[in-house]
């Protein structure tokens, strides 16, 4: 049973450009949250979408947004790239957005903006 | 609103010898509160889960946490530290506020020295 799987791994951008990350949910889970983690940091909060819908929102700008597909798999955009952006992005699924769902996180997606 | 603090942002310890890392939790209502490690470049793993059913949760890796309402903590224990559990380590808390994400804290960097 595959778990959580991110891409890539690693990416480098610089400031201005727009990138697009994906999340594949551990099997069974239709609930697929995204987070920031800086440096030194715990995760972030940024959404959760469930039906293909954004359920809840973190307090981050609009340039952060983001899509869920059919198959439960997400997106994360992030447009106009700011030096802060840089961080370690964890997609994190579980089994419904009910209160109490563990989450389960996958091994996250490294950006670096220059 | 929920919050997490976690005190030490570093704990050092011999190999063999107790480990507790600590917690203390802000919530309005009886919480869903976890433990997540995280090793070096990847994402987060769950520990344990505590959820009204027993206040000692017992999790993997020989960890186990004591939900003490009065104290609002939930800390981490093992009795034997194994040089293998070098990591950091988040607690979290939700359902406060009918909330079902979770609230992250900063995070306790955990050194075992042989």
């Amino acid at each position: 049973d595959a778990g959580v799987t991110q891409s890539p791994t690693h990416l480098i951008k610089t400031r201005g450009q727009q990138v697009t990350l994906r999340c594949s949910p551990k099997s069974g889970h239709d609930t697929v949250s995204w987070y920031q983690q800086a440096l030194g940091q715990g995760p972030q909060f940024i959404f959760q979408y469930y039906e293909e819908e954004e359920r809840q929102r973190g307090n981050f700008p609009d340039r952060f947004s983001g899509h869920q597909f059919p198959n439960y798999s997400s997106e994360l955009n992030v447009n106009a790239l700011l030096l802060g952006d840089s961080a370690l992005y964890l997609c994190a699924s579980s089994p419904g957005p009910q209160e109490g769902d563990t989450q389960y996180f996958g091994p996250g997606t490294r950006l670096t903006v220059l | 609103a929920q919050s997490v603090t976690q005190l030490g942002s570093h704990v050092s310890v011999s190999e063999g010898a107790l480990v507790l890392l600590r917690c203390n939790y802000s919530s309005s209502v009886p919480p869903y509160l976890f433990w997540y490690v995280q090793y070096p470049n990847q994402g987060l793993q769950l520990l344990l889960k505590y959820t009204s059913a027993a206040t000692l949760v017992k999790g993997i890796n020989g960890f186990e946490a004591e939900f003490k309402k009065s104290e609002t903590s939930f800390h981490l224990t093992k009795p034997s530290a194994h040089m293998s559990d070098a990591a950091e380590y988040f607690c979290a808390v939700s359902g406060s506020g009918g909330s079902y994400i979770p609230t992250f804290g900063r995070g306790t960097s955990l050194i075992v020295h042989p």
